[in-house]
């Protein structure tokens, strides 16, 4: 199937920094979508991206859809410690089809 | 409004029992998913549902299957359980569309011994 490469694995970051992730693919994708899961809980939708170049904020949260339409990216400005979870990314190649998920970028910021 | 519930939330198996997992959902949702996560890789996705009485394979459907006899209710089951399944199983239920949001579960944490 569909490989979605996400990176970092994990990162250790202090409180108040700003945080970079993103995703990257071999195929377009038609969509991409970025979740959060907390620990012990189930995945919650952040940001939904349905255009290429399309550029969406959610609070300190903002996301973009590459221009190749092969990555993404999620930016966290302003760290705080409830920011601490696992962030995957999620794409959609063509319409219809399931989804495919990345492998998650673990998040933990020091107080 | 309870959203999507799972049952049992942990369970230990012996290679070869059988069990069922349980999805509920109370949003009138049309699909259903259930997808397993282990370290490192992600979710990835068993089986779906599209309706009431339909279901369909998804990445990794092999030694699952599933039923939905009611709108509101996905059901796993695992006939002969194996150690590689042991896993953390979620399952998720969207509107109408793939990517609708999905609102998902707090899983079941099943090890298979």
């Amino acid at each position: 199937g569909q490989q979605l490469n996400q990176s970092p694995q994990s990162m250790f970051i202090q409180e108040g920094e700003d945080v970079s992730m993103n995703c990257t693919s071999s195929s377009i994708f038609n969509t991409w979508l970025w979740y959060k899961q907390d620990p012990g809980e189930g995945p919650v939708l952040l940001i939904a991206l349905y255009k290429a170049g399309e550029l969406t904020s959610n609070g300190r949260l903002t996301a973009q859809f590459g221009i190749t339409r092969k990555d993404s990216f999620l930016n966290i400005s302003a760290s705080i410690p409830s920011d601490v979870g696992i962030y995957f990314c999620a794409g959609q190649p063509a319409a219809g089809n399931m989804l495919t998920f990345g492998g998650g970028t673990r998040l933990m910021v020091k107080p | 409004n309870a959203g999507v519930t799972q049952t049992p939330k942990f369970r230990v198996l012996k290679t070869g029992q059988s069990m069922t997992l349980l999805c509920a959902q109370d949003m009138n949702h049309e699909y259903m998913y259930w997808y397993r996560q282990d370290p490192g890789m992600g979710l990835r996705l068993i089986h779906y549902s599209v309706g009431e009485g339909t279901t369909a394979k998804g990445e990794v459907p092999d030694g699952y299957n599933v039923s939905r006899l009611k709108k509101q209710n996905f059901l796993l089951g695992l006939e002969s359980a194996a150690p590689s399944q042991t896993s953390v199983y979620f399952c998720a239920s969207g509107l109408s569309e793939v990517t609708d949001t999905q609102y998902f579960g707090p899983g079941t944490r099943l090890t298979v011994l």
